[in-house]
C-alpha cells in the first residue's frame, strides 16, 4: 500500500521518559512534516525536512528533535516528556513544499502521564 | 489571533441539507487553499485544493475562495450521513512555507 506510515499507533509513556516515533512514506515525495494536533484539533507544524535538510523549525522545544535518515523516512525524538506533550502527532509528506496537498500518517495518540 | 479562523461547530444537519463551512484567514501572502476532512482517530485527507480566488468543484464538493474579504468556504450538496466528520481549512504561502490550518469544524449528518 502506498502511504504515510507512523509507529507506533499509541503510546503511554510517564513523565521525564524518552520516547520516538517513526514515520515512513513510500510515495516517492521529498518534503516531510511533522504536526502537533491538541485536544480541541488544532494542527499546528512543528517540523519540516526536505530532501534530508531541514526547512521548517517552529518554536519548539529543544526536547524534541526531528531525525530523518533518508528523504522517506522522518522520526521524533521527544527527550523528558511533560504533561503537556499529550496530543496526537502526525507525520506527512508532499512533493515539494507545495500544496498540491499533503498526506498523513494516521497519527501516533501519545499520553504523558 | 490565528492565521485561519474556523467555527468549531459542531454542526448538526439532516441527511440531504446543503452544508456550507467556512474559514477566514488573516494573512494576504495564502495563495493556495484546501480543505481536509479528518474522520475519528484518523489522519486528514485533502478533499479540495484550490489557488488564489475563484471556485472549484468536484462531485458533490465545491470549494470557493475569496481573497478581497479573505474568505474560504466549502459546500457540501446532498450530504450523507458518512460526509459525518471534522473538516479542516488550510492556507499557505508560496514555496516552503507552512501549511497553516483552521481549528477545524466538526459536522454532523444524520439520517
Amino acid at each position: 500500500d502506498t502511504a504515510v506510515s507512523q509507529t507506533p499507533k499509541y503510546l503511554v509513556t510517564q513523565m521525564g521518559n524518552d520516547k520516538s516515533i517513526k514515520c515512513e512514506q513510500n510515495l516517492g515525495h521529498d518534503t516531510m512534516y511533522w504536526y502537533k494536533q491538541d485536544s480541541k484539533k488544532f494542527l499546528k507544524i512543528m517540523f519540516s525536512y526536505n530532501n534530508k535538510e531541514l526547512i521548517i523549525n517552529e518554536t519548539v522545544p529543544n526536547r524534541f528533535s526531528p531525525k530523518s535518515p533518508d528523504k522517506a523516512h522522518l522520526n521524533l525524538h521527544i527527550n523528558s516528556l511533560e504533561l503537556g506533550d499529550s496530543a496526537v502527532y502526525f507525520c506527512a509528506s508532499s512533493q515539494g513544499g507545495q500544496n498540491y496537498g499533503y498526506t498523513f500518517g494516521s497519527g501516533t495518540r501519545l499520553t504523558v502521564v | 489571533q490565528k492565521e485561519v479562523e474556523q467555527d468549531p461547530g459542531p454542526l448538526s444537519v439532516p441527511e440531504g441539507a446543503i452544508v456550507s463551512l467556512n474559514c477566514t484567514y488573516s494573512n494576504s501572502a495564502f495563495q493556495y487553499f484546501m480543505w481536509y476532512r479528518q474522520y475519528s482517530r484518523k489522519g486528514p485527507e485533502l478533499l479540495m485544493y484550490t489557488y488564489s480566488s475563484g471556485n472549484k468543484e468536484d462531485g458533490r464538493f465545491t470549494a470557493q475562495v475569496d481573497k478581497s474579504s479573505k474568505y474560504i468556504s466549502l459546500f457540501i450538496r446532498d450530504s450523507q450521513p458518512s460526509d459525518s466528520a471534522t473538516y479542516l481549512c488550510a492556507a499557505q504561502n508560496t514555496g516552503f512555507q507552512k501549511l497553516v490550518f483552521g481549528t477545524g469544524t466538526r459536522l454532523l449528518v444524520s439520517p
